[in-house]
C-alpha cells in the first residue's frame, strides 16, 4: 500500500516557468513533510520541509503548500531553471517503532525536466 | 568530502552469491539508516541504528539481510544468497540525532546492486 501518492510521474517545463508537483497521504500519524531532490548518481538531498500546522513555507524559489484537511501538499518551483532538472520526492515522517527514530516514507518521485 | 560515503558504488553478482556493502556516515552522526530504492520508486526504509544499536527493522528486511554498526561508526549491510529481486540501489543516510522530526537525514550516493 502506497502511503504517499505523488503526481505527476514526469514533468516538462520551459525555463522561467512554474513547476508544480503534488502529493497526497492517508496516514494521519505523519507529522512532518520534507521534499527531497535527487540528481543522477547522487543520493536524495533535503530541499525544503513543512510542519502540518503551517499552510505554506517558502525558501527562495521553492514553496510548499499544505492542506491538512485534504491531506495534500505540493511543491512549487518558481522561475524554473535547467539546473532544477532532477527527480523530486515528497516524503512524510512518522516516529518509528524504535521510539526515537523518524522514518521517511517517500512518494514515487517526479522527474522534472526544465528546457532552456 | 565530509558527506556520507558508500562502497562500492556498483556491484554485479550472480544469483546465490553473498554481497556486503559499507556505509560511512558523517562524522559524529549517531543515527544511521538504510533504504532501498528500485527503478521508478522512492527509497523504502530498511533499518535504523542509534549508535551501535539496531532499533528497527522493516518487514522488507528478510532473513537473508543483516546489518551491523559494530562501533557506532560505519555500518555494513550483507545480503546472503542474493536473488534477482534484490537488484536495487541501496542508500545509506545519517543524521545528527539532535532529536525531533526535523533531524535531517543526509543520504549517501548509494550502492547499485545488479543480480544476474
Amino acid at each position: 500500500q502506497q502511503q504517499v501518492k505523488q503526481s505527476p510521474q514526469s514533468l516538462i517545463v520551459q525555463k522561467g516557468g512554474i513547476s508544480i508537483i503534488n502529493c497526497a497521504y492517508e496516514n494521519t500519524a505523519f507529522d512532518y513533510f520534507p521534499w527531497y531532490q535527487q540528481f543522477p548518481g547522487k543520493g536524495p538531498a533535503l530541499l525544503i520541509a513543512i510542519r502540518p500546522d503551517v499552510s505554506e513555507k517558502k525558501e527562495g524559489r521553492f514553496t510548499i503548500s499544505f492542506n491538512k484537511s485534504a491531506k495534500q501538499f505540493s511543491l512549487h518551483i518558481m522561475d524554473s531553471q535547467p539546473g532544477d532538472s532532477a527527480t523530486y520526492f515528497c516524503a512524510a515522517i512518522t516516529v518509528g517503532s524504535g521510539g526515537s527514530n523518524y522514518k521517511l516514507t517517500f512518494g514515487k518521485g517526479t522527474l522534472l525536466t526544465v528546457n532552456p | 568530502d565530509t558527506g556520507v560515503s558508500q562502497d562500492p558504488r556498483h556491484k554485479i553478482t550472480k544469483r546465490g552469491q553473498n554481497v556486503t556493502f559499507r556505509c560511512d556516515p558523517i562524522s559524529e552522526h549517531n543515527r544511521l539508516y538504510w533504504y532501498r530504492q528500485t527503478l521508478g520508486q522512492g527509497p523504502e526504509f530498511l533499518t535504523y541504528f542509534q549508535n551501535e544499536a539496531q532499533l528497527e527493522k522493516s518487514r522488507l528486511l528478510s532473513d537473508r539481510f543483516s546489518a551491523e554498526r559494530p562501533k557506532g561508526s560505519f555500518s555494513t549491510l550483507e545480503i546472503q544468497r542474493t536473488e534477482q529481486g534484490d537488484s536495487a540501489m541501496y542508500l545509506c543516510a545519517s543524521s545528527p540525532g539532535l532529536g525531533g522530526r526535523t533531524d535531517t537525514q543526509y543520504f549517501g550516493p548509494g550502492t547499485r546492486l545488479t543480480v544476474l
